[in-house]
């Protein structure tokens, strides 16, 4: 089984500013790792994956995460945010052996409240 | 990317009556996965739809509350029944779309039940 730690459930941010938002995840197996977001009365969107090669992985709209396998965290960082990144942000993670049979396994989820 | 079309995009209820979501797809995917995400909360599965199976449900959901309907490859309902308030949720469903898109959800329907 999986599980997923969100460290942070809200974190807010000033406009141009850096951020991080926190991911740990506990598996027993080689793991996919995620991240989504939502915006607010919308669906999930991917942000970016992490499958295999370099543990830098680059996103959509200027995020990148991290994956320390040592650490089991997938950090997920936007070096200036903007205010249209307001939006709840989702960790998952999925088995590797059997991607695309199995559920994904989320984090609680981080608020990121972007101040002007 | 897949493009998952799901209706209704929310709808007031009134308890004790029924709920019928749908999802389109426009691919054809074997497996459909159905979440709830509670008001302020993360996503929870509910139920596995594969195309020609019985759904498998987590567990703390069960077929007479949540029936799924997953009659071909592109094309799945998830019926709420018999609701109740503490059932005002977001519904999603979701396709693995391979390695390269990850997993696809649809843009959730917003139920409230008065």
């Amino acid at each position: 089984a999986q599980s997923v730690t969100q460290l942070d459930s809200q974190v807010p941010v000033f406009e141009e500013a850096p951020v991080e938002l926190r991911c740990n995840y506990s598996s027993s197996v080689s793991v996919y790792l995620f991240w989504y977001v939502q915006y607010p009365n919308q669906g999930l969107q991917l942000l970016l994956k992490y499958l295999s090669g370099s543990t830098l992985v680059k996103g959509i709209n200027g995020f990148e995460a991290e994956f320390n396998k040592s650490q089991t965290s997938f950090h997920l960082r936007k070096p200036s945010v903007h205010i249209s990144d307001t939006a709840e942000y989702f960790c998952a993670v999925t088995p590797r052996s059997n991607f695309g049979n199995e559920k994904l396994t989320f984090g609680t989820g981080t608020r990121l409240t972007i101040i002007p | 990317s897949a493009v998952i079309s799901q209706k209704p995009s929310r709808d007031i209820c009134q308890r004790g009556t029924s709920l019928t979501i749908q999802c389109q797809v426009d691919s054809q995917v074997t497996m459909m996965f159905w979440y709830r995400q509670q008001p302020g909360q993360s996503l929870t599965l509910i139920a596995t739809a594969n195309q020609g199976s019985e759904a498998t449900y987590e567990s703390g959901f069960v077929i007479d509350k949540f029936p799924i309907s997953r009659p071909n490859l592109t094309f799945s309902t998830l019926t709420v029944s018999n609701m109740s308030p503490e059932d005002s949720s977001i519904y999603l469903c979701s396709v693995p779309r391979g390695q390269v898109y990850g997993y696809t959800f649809g843009s959730g329907t917003r139920l409230t039940v008065v």
